[in-house]
């Protein structure tokens, strides 16, 4: 069955330091999203993407939050100045339509802040 | 507000027994889908069911949806102790799925 493969499984970054999270959608998906969970909290949606651009973000997704979709295949997100706070699970999904049949999420990149 | 509410939070049964969770939400919806989450690991989907379904089977799982009362049901029968895990009952907006707090299941051997 097709996956969504995110890369790294556990990343730890210094406070101010960039990261860079890859997810890797199933390939006939066209949209794309992340989500986070604060570690004993809600799932919360971040982003969503299509046509190679933001379709949709939550407050949570400021100027420091950036995604891209480098080549026909990875989707990141790139923190580029980090904060304690940010420590979570960050999840990325993707949809062939607008999750009209459902949503594939990948197993998560644990993110934690020192 | 748009998310699901998931009763109970918490429900702890023996192993060969049925789960029943619940979910009541407050806007209209498209479709209404469940995922179950493992101890601190990824979302998995389970069953998505239509504003316009009233009950839908996938395996061991039943889901129903009463849209006149904003409620759906899932029922897992004859439990395993692998079905331990957070189950979510997941409202879909435009472009987005907006979690609960889920019921965490735990099936005792």
């Amino acid at each position: 069955e097709p996956e969504v493969t995110q890369t790294p499984s556990h990343q730890v970054t210094q406070m101010g330091q960039e990261v860079i999270l890859r997810c890797v959608p199933i390939s006939n998906h066209l949209y794309f999203y992340w989500y986070r969970q604060i570690l004993g909290q809600k799932v919360e949606f971040l982003v969503s993407f299509y046509n190679n651009e933001i379709s949709e973000k939550s407050e949570i997704f400021d100027d420091q939050f950036s995604v891209e979709r480098p080549d026909g295949s990875n989707f990141t997100l790139k923190i580029r100045s980090t904060k304690l706070e940010d420590s979570a699970m960050y999840f990325c999904a993707s949809s062939a339509d607008r999750g009209n049949y459902g949503y594939t999420f990948g197993s998560g990149t644990r993110l934690t802040v020192v | 507000s748009q998310q699901g509410e998931e009763d109970p939070q918490a429900l702890s049964i023996q192993e060969g027994e049925n789960a029943t969770m619940n979910c009541s939400y407050k806007t209209s919806i498209n479709n209404l889908q469940w995922y179950r989450q493992n101890s601190g690991r990824g979302l998995v989907h389970l069953i998505l069911i239509r504003s316009n379904e009233r009950e839908k089977h996938s395996g061991r799982l039943r889901v129903t949806l009463d849209t006149s009362k904003k409620s759906s049901s899932l029922l897992i029968t004859a439990s395993r102790a692998a079905d331990t895990a957070s189950y979510f009952c997941v409202i879909q907006g435009a472009q987005k799925l907006v979690f609960g707090q889920g019921t965490r299941l735990t099936i005792n051997p």
